[in-house]
């Protein structure tokens, strides 16, 4: 079992809709990231949250932390082709002071 | 400035042989990172190293792995003998202490054992 588990494994959506990635935990987490990656390359990170019910806007992403810290969510708003690839959270563990990738979404957005 | 850079960016190795992976991270960062990132168990951390040494290496499949860190700009993770299930792309990334572990990634080495 995966520390921090993603829900969907796998999104393929029509350019323009709206659609949203969730990354649970049991633990808390200090803090959370989200990265995208593109086939061929290394994850690049896109955004931290260290609050709880911290919200952040990245132009059509909104990412937000969960009020206990044991969760987060990326919604994007009128998803565009260039969005396809794969999204992984990822977060600093506080007991252990441990950090760990989430399982990841594949999102493909079809024009 | 300069990413994270590994070499090679492809290898293609016969079982049993060795392979070493090459690591640079960005000047100034204190954590290195050693990933292993395949389709059925994504990506895995197999070790990393604080100041250059080692904190938690928990993720290292088996006594065939190993890394070193010998200075602050450069590591190596040596797979001694491969075989075929090593077969993935490795990844280093680096970060800096304080920044909530925000990981910069280089672009991978996809090795191949046949």
């Amino acid at each position: 079992t995966q520390l921090l588990e993603q829900s969907p494994q796998f999104l393929s959506i029509q350019e323009g809709e709206n659609l949203t990635v969730y990354c649970n935990s049991s633990s808390v987490f200090s803090s959370l990231q989200w990265y995208r990656q593109e086939p061929g390359e290394g994850p690049v990170l896109l955004v931290t949250v260290v609050t709880g019910g911290e919200v952040k806007k990245l132009k059509r992403l909104t990412f937000q932390f969960g009020d206990a810290r044991k969760d987060s969510s990326l919604h994007i708003t009128a998803a565009q082709p260039g969005d396809t690839g794969l999204y992984l959270c990822a977060g600093l563990r506080r007991a252990g002071n441990q950090f760990y990738f989430g399982t990841g979404t594949s999102l493909t957005v079809i024009p | 400035d300069a990413g994270v850079i590994q070499s090679p960016r492809h290898e293609v190795t016969e079982m049993g042989q060795e392979v070493t992976l090459r690591c640079k991270p960005i000047s100034g960062h204190d954590y290195l990172f050693w990933y292993r990132q395949t389709m059925m168990r994504g990506l895995e951390l197999l070790i990393y190293f604080n100041n250059n040494v080692p904190i938690d290496d928990s993720g290292m499949p088996e006594d065939r792995f190993s890394a070193k860190m010998p200075n602050a700009s450069f590591s190596t993770l040596k797979i001694q003998p491969s075989e075929p299930r090593d077969s993935a792309v490795y990844f280093c990334a680096s970060s800096m202490t304080g920044l909530s572990h925000e990981q910069y990634f280089g672009p991978g080495t996809r090795l191949t054992v046949t």
